[in-house]
């Protein structure tokens, strides 16, 4: 099956931790992308790649980090510096500028 | 700065009716408009888009329209079912071209 899969699906997380989602894709989709989901709001831009080895700060970058050294994987890891993680992330990628395809989302909860 | 408002924030229609969603954007440069459902849980799945060179495409019930010189596109679904009940974003690029930027969404509830 192609598509992109994040895991966890769930994922805990305890104050002053650092935690890292993955976000896979085998669509051979240059762009990747990350976007924080809270209750009743849009998404916002993390961070993005459009290519591998490259990637750029989005609107809420700040307590966030990403890597993307292979075309099919670009994981974010969630800092201790970021204050307020509880959200539900959601990694896309995209062959162009424009259409983009969702993961599945991994739920992040700070205890 | 760049912006995409939409509306209304939550719809309810009985099965049947037709529902519209509609969402402004400020770069008059965009070029790219797309819709996204979401179910509780999931990630969004892209439903319908459009292009800046055509007013109007449609898919069976559901059709996107777009309006330039407003700059205000509108989704449509007619004949509508309980599962089209969801969330609706609407989204088009940065002014940079790199991204999407998204609407705040609408929450469709069908009722039967």
């Amino acid at each position: 099956d192609g598509g992109i899969t994040q895991s966890p699906k769930y994922l805990f997380r305890k104050e002053g931790q650092n935690v890292t989602l993955s976000c896979e894709q085998n669509l051979n989709h240059d762009a990747m992308y990350w976007y924080r989901q809270d209750p009743g709001q849009g998404l916002r831009l993390i961070y993005y790649s459009q290519i591998v080895n490259d990637f750029q700060k989005g609107d809420i970058a700040e307590g966030y980090s990403v890597s993307r050294e292979k075309k099919e994987s670009f994981p974010l890891t969630v800092t201790s510096a970021q204050k307020n993680p509880t959200a539900f992330y959601l990694c896309a990628s995209s062959t162009a500028k424009d259409t983009q395809y969702f993961g599945p989302g991994t739920r992040l909860t700070v205890l | 700065g760049e912006n995409v408002e939409q509306h209304p924030s939550t719809l309810s229609v009985q099965e049947g009716d037709s529902a519209v969603i509609k969402c402004t954007y400020s770069d008059s440069a965009s070029n790219y408009f797309p819709w996204y459902k979401q179910e509780l849980g999931k990630g969004p799945q892209l439903i319908i888009d459009i292009r800046s060179n055509v007013g109007e495409k449609k898919d069976q019930r559901i059709a996107v329209t777009l309006n330039k010189t407003a700059k205000h596109f509108s989704l449509h679904i007619t004949e509508t079912q309980p599962e089209d009940s969801a969330v609706y974003f609407c989204a088009a690029p940065n002014q940079a071209g790199t991204a999407l930027i998204f609407g705040k969404g609408t929450t469709l509830s069908v009722s039967s």
